[in-house]
C-alpha cells in the first residue's frame, strides 16, 4: 500500500497566522492519465470528514480561498493563509492513485 | 439534499459478524455514476478506506480485509450494507458511509458515522 506521511502531527497556530501541513507519499501519485490524485480533508471536532481540495490544488465549492494546496509527485502541502477559529480540527491527505486508497495519519490544528 | 445514515449494532462480540446499513435519502443508490464507500476510524486514530461499491454492483475491497468483507446494494430499500466477519478488537471503529459521484475516490457526501465496539 502507498504510505502517506503527514507532518507535523500537531499544529498550534495563533489566530490570523498562517499554517502549513506537509504530506509525503511513498511513491509518486501521478496516475497513468497524467493526473495526480491527492485530496485534502478536514474533520472538525465531532464531525465527519469534509473534502477541501482535490487533485492537489482544486478547492471545493464553499471552501474559503485562504485554503490552498500545492505539490507534485510525492510531496504535497496544504496551506491556510490566515487561521480562523473554525479551522480547528484534523486534516488528512489521501491518495487515490492506487487501490487501496490511503490516508495520512492526520494533523491536528489547534489555536494557541 | 443527499443524506446518509449508518445504523447497526453498537456492540459486537469477538469472532462474530459486524453488520451495518447505510440508508440513503435524497438520491438513488443505483444512479449512474454513484459510488458508495465505507471508511472506518478507530478511536483516536486515522482513516482507513475499507471498501467501495459501484452503482452497478461491482466491488472494491481493501486487500487487508477482503477475505472478511461483503458490501452490497439493496436498491429496493435504497441502502448500502457492510458485513465484516470474524471481528476482533482491532475492528472497533467509527464506520462511515460515503458517496462519490463520477469517480470512486471523490467522497463528496459522508454519513455521520456509527461506532461499533468489538468486545465480549
Amino acid at each position: 500500500d502507498v504510505v502517506m506521511t503527514q507532518s507535523p502531527l500537531s499544529l498550534p497556530v495563533t489566530l490570523g497566522q498562517p499554517a502549513s501541513i506537509s504530506c509525503t507519499s511513498s511513491q509518486s501519485l501521478v496516475y497513468i492519465n497524467g493526473n495526480t490524485y491527492l485530496t485534502w480533508f478536514q474533520q472538525r471536532p465531532g464531525q465527519s470528514p469534509r473534502r477541501l481540495i482535490d487533485q492537489v490544488s482544486n478547492r471545493d465549492s464553499g471552501v474559503p480561498d485562504r485554503y490552498s494546496g500545492s505539490g507534485s509527485g510525492t510531496h504535497f502541502t496544504l496551506k491556510i493563509s490566515r487561521v480562523e477559529a473554525e479551522d480547528v480540527g484534523i486534516y488528512y491527505c489521501m491518495q487515490s492513485s492506487y487501490w487501496p486508497y490511503t490516508f495520512g495519519q492526520g494533523t491536528k490544528l489547534e489555536i494557541k | 439534499q443527499l443524506q446518509l445514515q449508518e445504523s447497526g449494532p453498537g456492540l459486537v462480540k469477538p469472532s462474530e459478524t459486524l453488520s451495518l446499513t447505510c440508508s440513503v435519502s435524497g438520491g438513488s443508490i443505483g444512479s449512474s455514476g454513484s459510488y458508495w464507500g465505507w471508511i472506518r476510524q478507530p478511536p483516536g486514530k486515522g482513516l482507513e478506506w475499507i471498501a467501495a461499491i459501484i452503482f452497478s454492483g461491482d466491488n472494491y475491497y481493501n486487500p487487508s480485509l477482503k477475505s472478511r468483507l461483503t458490501v452490497s446494494l439493496d436498491t429496493s430499500k435504497n441502502q448500502v450494507s457492510l458485513k465484516l466477519t470474524s471481528v476482533t478488537a482491532a475492528d472497533t471503529a467509527v464506520y462511515y458511509c460515503a458517496r462519490s459521484l463520477g469517480e470512486i475516490r471523490l467522497l463528496d457526501y459522508w454519513g455521520q458515522g456509527a461506532l461499533v465496539t468489538v468486545s465480549s
